[in-house]
């Protein structure tokens, strides 16, 4: 079964600090990609950060890193300096290619509070 | 240039009661999604448009739920009769053509909270 297990239904963290969220996911495909997603307060479900999963060189974006394990099935998102405007939904999620299209699957989500 | 537009944000109705919710993707993208995110779960597929066709549908609860997609542009999804159980936040996204490095990316609305009493 394609799942995305997010173990930790709510972070928080203080501003300024590093925190990381968690992410495994399950799959017998041996190409994807991997996302992480953040829904803030005012709703709109903005793409973070992505991965293919043929690169082993871990992906950045700006405070943004993220962890991936390929044998361990593991995608963490590391967020460094943590501002008040990270607080969100953060989901993680990756895509695969099913008949022709990429569906996507998602996990639970880590609800992020930074605080002041 | 425009995102991923949904109408309406919000909508209580009674259970029984019929709703159309609706989906505008980004311009030029073919490919639109449904997904929808029950409180406290995970955010599960619905169903997949290319241009007007309906592409893989397998995420469709029951037949109480009817997703159009006519012209290939934008998607109405309607819920008739509604139950308690379709309560949540209904997202649509979409992305460019499948197959393309850039097309696998897609792109989320804000969604529509349903909310059926």
């Amino acid at each position: 079964a394609q799942t995305v297990t997010q173990s930790q239904p709510e972070m928080s963290v203080q501003e300024a600090e590093t925190v990381t969220l968690s992410c495994t996911y399950d799959t017998s495909e041996s190409n994807y990609y991997l996302f992480w997603y953040k829904q803030p307060p005012s709703r709109q479900m903005i793409l973070v950060i992505r991965q293919e999963a043929y690169k082993q060189q871990n992906a950045t974006e700006n405070r943004f890193s993220v962890n991936f394990q390929k044998a361990a099935k593991s995608f963490s998102l590391k967020i460094s300096d943590s501002q008040l405007g990270d607080t969100a939904m953060y989901f993680c999620a990756f895509s695969l290619k099913s008949s022709g299209t990429y569906k996507y699957i998602f996990g639970t989500g880590t609800r992020l509070k930074v605080l002041a | 240039e425009a995102g991923v537009t949904q109408f309406p944000s919000h909508s209580v109705i009674e259970k029984g009661q019929t709703v159309t919710l609706r989906c505008d993707p980004i311009s030029g993208h073919d490919n639109l999604y449904w997904y929808r995110r029950v409180m406290g779960k995970e955010i599960k597929f619905l169903l997949h448009f290319v241009k007007e066709s309906k592409q893989d549908e397998s995420g469709m609860p029951n037949n109480r739920f009817l997703a159009e997609r006519t012209g290939g542009t934008y998607s109405t999804l309607k819920v008739q009769p509604a139950e308690l159980e379709d309560s949540g936040v209904y997202f649509c996204a979409s992305s460019l053509k499948s197959g393309q490095r850039s097309g696998n990316t897609i792109y989320f609305g804000e969604g529509s909270w349903l909310t059926v009493v």
